[in-house]
């Protein structure tokens, strides 16, 4: 059964520091999504990775993609109070007949 | 740009009871899916519709059934609600099956069941 595990869950830092929130995957895949969602709010779209060794950036985050270590990591620079919200990856297996598989969420505070 | 649309953006419903939750989409996008949204769990697949007239189970189906109107609006819909189904449920959609690019997300509808 494919599993996605994000970790932390839960990350509170100071405004300016950096950090990464790892997601893990358990079956193959090469497709993987980032997303942001604040609270009551819906799901924004943040990066499409697509394949081995994808890097997206935008802004102070940028995501990353190892296929081989299934792994994707969303790095965070210079935080700022605006990236406060929590983030999902998801890991797209409709290849292999399943479904969009979300991780648990990351929810991220940045305190000044 | 509506995107995603969700209705009602909240309910409250006693254990029994029977409501249609609305989504449509004005992407030309082929697929369509139902999620729910619960505390520590991420998001889980109800059901989704590849494309018009087609649905399929996705992770949690039990309780739910579901509609694919036309190409725009997909339902879902609950017989006889349990307080276990109380959650947050998000509509998405994307341009082919398994979201290549990504999914949009409706608004979401935090359904209560008392």
């Amino acid at each position: 059964e494919l599993k996605v595990e994000q970790n932390p869950l839960f990350l509170s830092m100071q405004e300016g520091k950096n950090y990464t929130i790892y997601c893990n995957y358990s079956t193959t895949s090469d497709r993987l999504y980032w997303y942001r969602q604040d609270p009551g709010k819906s799901l924004e779209s943040l990066f499409v990775l697509l394949s081995n060794g994808a890097v997206k950036q935008e802004g102070r985050l940028m995501a990353s993609l190892d296929t081989k270590a299934r792994l994707s990591t969303l790095h965070i620079t210079a935080a700022v109070h605006d990236l406060s919200a929590t983030y999902f990856c998801a890991v797209d297996m409709w290849a292999n007949n399943n479904d969009m598989r979300f991780g648990a969420g990351t929810r991220l505070t940045v305190k000044p | 740009n509506a995107g995603v649309t969700q209705t009602p953006k909240f309910q409250v419903l006693k254990t029994g009871q029977s409501m249609t939750l609305q989504c449509a989409q004005d992407m030309n996008h082929n697929s369509m899916y139902w999620y729910r949204q619960d505390p520590g769990m991420g998001l889980r697949l109800i059901y989704y519709s590849a494309s018009e007239g087609t649905t399929d189970k996705g992770e949690v189906p039990n309780g739910y059934n579901v509609s694919r109107l036309n190409k725009r609006e997909f339902s879902l819909r609950l017989e006889s609600a349990a307080p276990s189904q109380t959650s947050v449920y998000f509509c998405a959609s994307s341009e082919e099956t398994g979201g290549f690019g990504g999914y949009t997300f409706g608004s979401g509808t935090r359904l209560t069941v008392v």
